[in-house]
């Protein structure tokens, strides 16, 4: 099946810098990436939906400039954390739509766990 | 997206098979039945999906009823590394459709 990959898989940070999480369909193209957010013994909850070549969508109380994302490849979308805090200390993870697949086949990146000192 | 129903925990003997239910009783005749599962600090993986028709593949079967209200997945023998979430989703088969997760049946498969 299809993979996505997701850089890197965990990271540290201090309160107040911002970290960048790539998101990568390896052997297929994407249109469309979703972006999850997951926080400990809860379900996952999508953040924003970024389309290749323009502005994401984001959800109901996710700020847009704090959580920039960027798809400007058809395998590439990233996710940058700014001036993270510690509530922003989470589980994240992507998703990614194979453009020339079927609608309703959609494939997972492994996760990025992001802690903030 | 219509919204479904898990028991929140399940415990299940390695070897028996695990049989989880989903009640989704306002789905509309486009939407599909899907199966992820979590194991943890690990990103969902695919398991089925169905629209209608019982479907089987090399991880589990789906069973739906008739009238499309409930489903109900079926591990048929169940190893210690299937304890994990399992989700159940419904949703229409559109290319920018999101998923969304409830939250799931938290499956234990005791020793």
């Amino acid at each position: 099946g299809a993979v996505v990959s997701q850089h890197p898989s965990w990271v540290i940070c201090k309160s107040g810098t911002s970290v960048k999480i790539e998101c990568r369909s390896l052997d297929f193209q994407a249109t469309t990436m979703f972006w999850y957010r997951q926080f400990p013994k809860q379900s996952l909850m999508l953040m924003a939906t970024s389309n290749e070549g323009s502005k994401a969508t984001y959800e109901q109380g996710v700020e847009k400039d704090k959580f920039l994302i960027n798809h400007a490849s058809l395998t590439l979308s990233t996710l940058t954390v700014t001036s993270a805090h510690p509530e922003d200390s989470s589980f994240y993870i992507c998703s990614a739509r194979d453009l020339d697949g079927r609608a309703n086949e959609q494939f997972f990146g492994p996760g990025t766990r992001l802690t903030v000192l | 997206d219509a919204k479904t129903t898990q028991p929140p925990s399940m415990d299940c003997a390695e070897g028996r098979a695990a049989n989880l239910p989903c009640n989704h009783s306002t789905i509309s005749g486009n939407e599909y039945v899907y199966w992820y599962r979590q194991i943890h600090s690990q990103g969902p993986q695919y398991i089925i999906h169905g629209l209608k028709n019982n479907e089987t593949n090399e991880m589990a079967s789906l069973i739906i009823t008739e009238d499309r209200k409930s489903s109900t997945l079926i591990l048929p023998h169940a190893t210690l590394r299937d304890t994990a979430v399992y989700y159940c989703i419904v949703r229409v088969a559109s290319y920018g459709q999101n998923f969304v997760f409830g939250p799931g049946t938290r499956l234990s498969v005791l020793p």
